[in-house]
C-alpha cells in the first residue's frame, strides 16, 4: 500500500534552517509529481510547493519562494524540503502528498505530517 | 485570506442534507480548473473525498457528492452521520498564482 512518511521536524530558531524528508513506498515513485502542503496550528491548509516526477521543474508558493528548496532522489524514493531563513509564520505541520492530474492537481495520498515550530 | 471562499461552519442533524460552498474567481474555478474536496477528521491528515468536481475515490460513500458551476463549487452530504463531523476543504489550481490553492475550510457539526 502507498505510504508517505515525513521526518525532520522540530523546534528551530527564527532565521535558521531545517530539512524535511519524506520516504515513499508502495508505488512507482519516479512516475509521480509530489507536493508539500502545510497547516499552521488551528488553521487551514496551504499549498507550499510541487516537484515534477523527474525533478525537472519545481514551483513554490509566494510565501516560501526564495527560502525553500524542494528536491527529490528517485533512487532512494525520497523527497526533501530544505527550509532556510525560517520565520515564525512557517510554524506548521508539513505534509508530503502525491500528485494526480498536474497541473489540475489533486492529492490522493497524504503522509502523517511532521511538525515544524519556529520559535526563539 | 484564502483565494477560495468557504463558510467557516455548517451544521445539521443526523439524517439531514448539508451543502458546503466554495467560491473562486476567473483565474481558478471560473477558468475551468477542477475542484477537489478533502475531509479532515480531528487530529488526522486530510483525506481525498471528491476529485475532478464530481468523482468519488474508491471507498468514499455515495452520500458525498460534488458539483461545479461558473466560479463556484459545492460539496453535498446526505444522510448526515455523526462520523461526518470534520473539517472540509476545497482545492483547485490558480493560473495567476501558478499553483494549487485551498479554501479556508468549513467545520461541519452534526447536531
Amino acid at each position: 500500500q502507498v505510504q508517505l512518511v515525513e521526518s525532520g521536524g522540530g523546534v528551530v530558531q527564527p532565521g535558521r534552517s531545517l530539512r524535511l524528508s519524506c520516504a515513499a513506498s508502495g508505488f512507482t515513485f519516479r512516475n509521480y509529481g509530489m507536493h508539500w502542503v502545510r497547516q499552521a496550528p488551528g488553521k487551514g491548509l496551504e499549498w507550499v510547493a510541487v516537484i515534477w516526477y523527474d525533478g525537472s521543474n519545481k514551483y513554490y508558493a509566494d510565501s516560501v519562494k526564495g527560502r525553500f528548496t524542494f528536491s527529490r532522489d528517485n533512487s532512494k524514493n525520497t523527497l526533501y524540503l530544505q527550509m532556510d531563513s525560517l520565520r515564525a509564520e512557517d510554524t506548521a505541520v508539513y505534509y508530503c502528498v502525491r500528485d494526480r492530474q498536474y497541473p489540475q492537481s489533486y492529492f490522493d495520498y497524504w503522509g502523517q505530517g511532521t511538525l515544524v515550530t519556529v520559535s526563539s | 485570506q484564502s483565494v477560495l471562499t468557504q463558510p467557516p461552519s455548517v451544521s445539521g442533524a443526523p439524517g439531514q442534507r448539508v451543502t458546503i460552498s466554495c467560491t473562486g474567481s476567473s483565474s481558478n474555478i471560473g477558468a475551468g480548473y477542477d475542484v477537489h474536496w478533502y475531509q479532515q477528521l480531528p487530529g488526522t491528515a486530510p483525506k481525498l473525498l471528491i476529485y475532478g468536481n464530481t468523482n468519488r475515490p474508491s471507498g468514499v460513500p455515495g452520500r458525498f457528492s460534488g458539483s461545479k458551476s461558473g466560479t463556484s463549487a459545492s460539496l453535498a452530504i446526505t444522510g448526515l452521520q455523526a462520523e461526518d463531523e470534520a473539517d472540509y476543504y476545497c482545492q483547485s489550481y490558480d493560473s495567476s498564482l501558478s499553483g494549487s490553492i485551498f479554501g479556508g475550510g468549513t467545520k461541519l457539526t452534526v447536531l
